[in-house]
């Protein structure tokens, strides 16, 4: 098993373009997420997902989009980039069902820099 | 609103201390914390966890400390190693249908041999 894979590792901006950060998980997870890094504030949660067609907001969702067409794939897209994106972007993934233990499993990450 | 708050942002400790890493919340609803490890140019890792209504939890050289009424709790790294240098993030879950995990701010810790 690969676990959690994320495209591209690394990405350079203008400001202004866009991009699409893929992320696939092969564990059959039904929740996704996606966090960015930035150092000194921990890791924050853009947008989530609790199932294959949804989609919601997290902590810091302005400037991003979300899609999940399909359980294994989670897509962010950034439609106009701003220099305030620079960060290391991670996805993660846990599995659905009772209880709250459940750890998320996360990717290697996405670092971006936006001039 | 930082609702989980961690310190201190960097330890260095000799080998075979003990690293101590403290965080404190705020939201009372919370109900599972996490410590994450990470590794350079690595996503975190689930290293160990406690729910509220233990005050102690033990892993190998790894312990968590919970003190519910202080709203606090403590990652103790007995021995530390080298290879035990990394950043440790606290969380805390709870609330919210995603069960959301709300991250500290992190501690890069470096390990002396």
């Amino acid at each position: 098993n690969a676990g959690v894979t994320q495209t591209p590792k690394f990405r350079v901006l203008k400001t202004g373009q866009s991009m699409t950060l893929l992320c696939a998980q092969d564990m059959n997870h039904e929740y996704m997420y996606w966090y960015r890094q930035d150092p000194g504030m921990g890791l924050r949660l853009i947008h989530y997902s609790v199932g294959e067609g949804t989609t919601a907001k997290g902590e810091v969702p302005d400037g991003y989009n979300v899609s999940r067409l399909k359980k294994q794939n989670f897509l962010l897209g950034l439609e106009s980039a701003a220099p305030s994106q620079t960060s290391v972007y991670f996805c993660a993934s846990s599995r659905s069902g009772q209880g709250y233990q459940e750890t998320q499993y996360f990717g290697p990450g996405t670092r971006l820099l936006v001039l | 609103q930082q609702q989980v708050k961690q310190s201190p942002q960097s330890l260095i400790v000799q080998k075979g201390g003990i690293s101590i890493i403290n965080c404190a919340y705020e939201n009372t609803a919370f109900d599972y914390f996490p410590w994450y490890q990470q590794f350079p140019g690595k996503g975190p890792a689930l290293l160990i966890a406690i729910r509220p209504d233990v005050s102690e939890k033990k892993e190998g050289r790894f312990t968590i400390s919970f003190n519910k009424s202080a709203k606090q709790f403590s990652l103790h790294i007995m021995d530390s190693q080298p290879g035990d240098s990394a950043t440790y993030f606290c969380a805390a879950k709870g609330g919210g249908s995603a069960r959301q995990l709300t991250f500290g701010s992190g501690t890069q810790l470096t390990v002396l041999p």
